[in-house]
């Protein structure tokens, strides 16, 4: 099946610096890739929706100047967490939606820890 | 709005034990139903879906059937295995057979012991 792969896996960053997470589809095309958060012990709420070229649309609550999103090719998204605090410390996770089966294809998750 | 509700977990069964895994939701319109399941230190893989009422959708031995008149898309498994060890997630999505936007529940972690 397809694959999605997210980098870094985890990452522990001081209170105040930025860190990018990168997001990409290995072995086919994303028009549109969906960026998640994820509690422990909740559910994944979606943060932003991306389309390729164009400018992210944000989910209600979600600080567009704080999470950056830039889907810049068919098979790289990222999301930089801007100024980070010890409460942007979750679980992030990427999708892919293929083109071809409008499926869409889940990464690994990347754990950030705000110290 | 749209939202989905599934029995908190941890659920704790021996192997071969049946499997049943409550999921309801609250959706205007005709949804699609997916049942997702993450295995540890992976990404959510699509289990199985079902697009339209009464549509039941399987797949490595685990079903769920959609019924729109209990709002219900239960997912159940007649024999576990230690290797279905996962969390698994119910979502639903409004943009028919496509998956724009889902909404997921909190995910039930299963775990099956020898």
């Amino acid at each position: 099946g397809a694959v999605v792969s997210q980098h870094p896996s985890w990452v522990i960053c001081k209170s105040g610096t930025s860190v990018k997470i990168e997001c990409r589809s290995l072995d086919f095309q994303a028009t549109t890739m969906f960026w998640y958060r994820q509690f422990p012990k909740q559910s994944l709420m979606l943060m932003a929706t991306s389309n390729e070229g164009s400018k992210a649309t944000y989910e209600q609550g979600v600080e567009k100047d704080k999470f950056l999103i830039n889907h810049a090719s068919l098979t790289l998204s990222t999301l930089t967490v801007t100024s980070a605090h010890p409460e942007d410390s979750s679980f992030y996770i990427c999708s892919a939606r293929d083109s071809l089966y409008n499926e869409q294809f889940f990464g690994p998750g990347t754990r950030l820890t705000v110290l | 709005g749209n939202s989905v509700t599934q029995m908190e977990g941890p659920v704790t069964l021996s192997e071969e034990a049946f499997l049943t895994i409550n999921c309801t939701y609250t959706a205007t319109g005709y949804p699609s139903l997916f049942w997702y399941v993450q295995y540890p230190g992976e990404g959510l893989q699509l289990l199985l879906k079902a697009t339209k009422a009464d549509d039941k959708g399987s797949n490595k031995g685990f079903e769920a059937t959609y019924r729109k008149e209990t709002t219900s898309f239960h997912l159940e498994k007649g024999s576990v295995q230690v290797s279905d060890s996962a969390v698994y997630f119910c979502a639903l999505s409004d943009y028919g057979g496509s998956q724009g936007n889902l909404i997921f529940g909190k995910g039930t972690k299963l775990s099956v012991k020898p």
